[in-house]
């Protein structure tokens, strides 16, 4: 059964730092990786897909990758900002059409 | 605009007795899903359906039940069998059969709490 874990559990880092958030999967036989963004009390957007065959995405000050045979993905966030500061969850497609999660990194920038 | 709606935002149960969360989404996808949320979970996923009258338990249905009559509307029942409802329930739809990199789309959500 595929299991998602992401590190750290919560990160508190001052404006402008860039920062690293890590996910890693137990089975590498994956789709694609997503990226979620939840802010408190609300529902999830997408920040980024990687493909299976895909290393990398970017979408502005936020970069994406996967190293699949190793079952591990980053999110590289640049610059940070306190409008960065949410909960950032890792989920992987394995196929059955349904999504498995991660716990989620909880990320507060401050001023 | 197209999208996913949950109602209500905010829904109270009392003891032994079933409630309703409903989910509706206007962005014609075949596919849709309920998660539950706990405080430092991830999502965990209750049940989906792929189709019109059609779906299939996810990891944690045991309490729950859902209907798929229209291709817009799949409503979660959390019966009085779910002795822990307490939680954040999310919604989620996606287009079945679409290219793999469709991501899925999410709803507000509904927190429910136990009088």
């Amino acid at each position: 059964k595929q299991e998602v874990t992401q590190i750290p559990a919560a990160l508190s880092v001052p404006e402008g730092e860039n920062l690293v958030l890590n996910c890693s999967f137990t089975d590498s036989a994956i789709y694609n990786l997503q990226w979620f963004r939840q802010d408190p009390g609300k529902g999830l957007t997408s920040l980024l897909l990687i493909q299976s065959s895909q290393r990398e995405q970017t979408s502005g000050r936020l970069n994406a990758s996967l190293d699949k045979s190793s079952g591990r993905s980053t999110l590289y966030i640049a610059a940070s900002q306190p409008g960065d500061s949410a909960t950032y969850l890792c989920a992987v497609f394995s196929g059955y059409s349904t999504l498995t999660f991660g716990k989620g990194t909880m990320l507060l920038v401050s001023p | 605009d197209g999208g996913i709606t949950q109602s209500p935002k905010y829904l109270f149960r009392k003891e032994g007795q079933n409630v309703t969360l409903s989910c509706e989404q206007n962005l014609n996808h075949d596919a849709m899903y309920w998660y539950r949320q706990d405080p430092g979970q991830g999502l965990r996923l209750i049940y989906y359906s792929q189709i019109v009258n059609d779906f299939q338990k996810g990891d944690i249905a045991e309490g729950y039940s859902v209907s798929r009559e229209k291709k817009e509307s799949f409503p979660l029942t959390v019966t009085s069998a779910q002795k822990n409802p307490t939680a954040f329930y999310l919604c989620a739809s996606r287009t079945r059969g679409g290219r793999i990199e469709e991501t899925q789309y999410f709803g507000p959500g509904t927190r429910l709490l136990v009088l």
